[in-house]
């Protein structure tokens, strides 16, 4: 069983375009994450939530938005897609604010 | 704030040569450190942790690191690595109370067969 999983694995889509990564997990978490990590393997935090509420989020462009519709549910929904938007986007969770994380695959995102 | 250094951005060995990959911190109060490994293509994965206790800790596949208070650092060792350690390490720093865990930039490791 997959313990963080994400969907699609891969995306292939056009600037200006609107696009949703869903991730959810099965290991009972009560905190989810959404990293970036570009082309240099450089992960930086974006957001994240506890208990359904985001709690961090760093210098993100309002163009991301991420939603928690439940404790084991947390999408990345990306508006006007632009070039720099290229990279890796991981899903984490993790049973608490100092516990190890557990990451998803990853959705590979390029833009045309 | 809190951040994490590797000093190594690549390093390259042979098989059966041991490995050492630096990470030092910047933090004042009580850390909870982490080392996590990215094999190609793959996502990463704890290799181990250190939140208190013995500040010598083992972890997955021969590996261990050092927590070594008064340097602030908690770097990576194995005694003799195999090909199938080339990846991506990060070393990571979360702080009791608080939500965000600090990466490191990483270091590539590729082990020469």
């Amino acid at each position: 069983d997959t313990a963080v999983s994400q969907t699609p694995k891969y995306l292939v889509t056009q600037m200006g375009n609107d696009k949703s990564i869903k991730c959810e997990q099965n290991l009972g978490h009560d905190t989810m994450y959404w990293y970036k990590q570009d082309s240099k393997k450089f992960l930086k935090i974006m957001f994240s939530y506890n208990n359904k509420e985001l709690i961090i989020n760093e210098t993100v462009p309002n163009r991301f938005s991420p939603k928690s519709p439940d404790k084991a549910h947390l999408n990345l929904h990306i508006n006007s897609l632009e070039l720099g938007d290229s990279a890796v986007y991981f899903c984490a969770s993790s049973g608490g604010s100092n516990q190890p994380q557990h990451f998803g695959d990853g959705t590979r995102l390029s833009i045309l | 704030a809190q951040s994490v250094s590797q000093h190594n951005h690549h390093v390259i060995l042979s098989e059966a040569a041991s490995l050492e990959l630096g990470c030092n911190y910047s933090y004042g109060g009580t850390v909870n450190l982490f080392w996590y490994v990215q094999y190609p293509g793959q996502h990463l994965q704890l290799l181990l942790k250190y939140f208190s206790g013995d500040p010598l800790v083992k972890g997955i596949k021969g590996f261990e690191a050092e927590f070594i208070k008064s340097k602030f650092s908690f770097n990576l060792r194995k005694p003799s690595v195999q090909w199938s350690d080339t990846a991506e390490y990060f070393c990571a720093l979360s702080t009791t109370g608080g939500f965000k865990t600090i990466f490191g930039a990483g270091t590539r490791l590729f082990v020469k067969a």
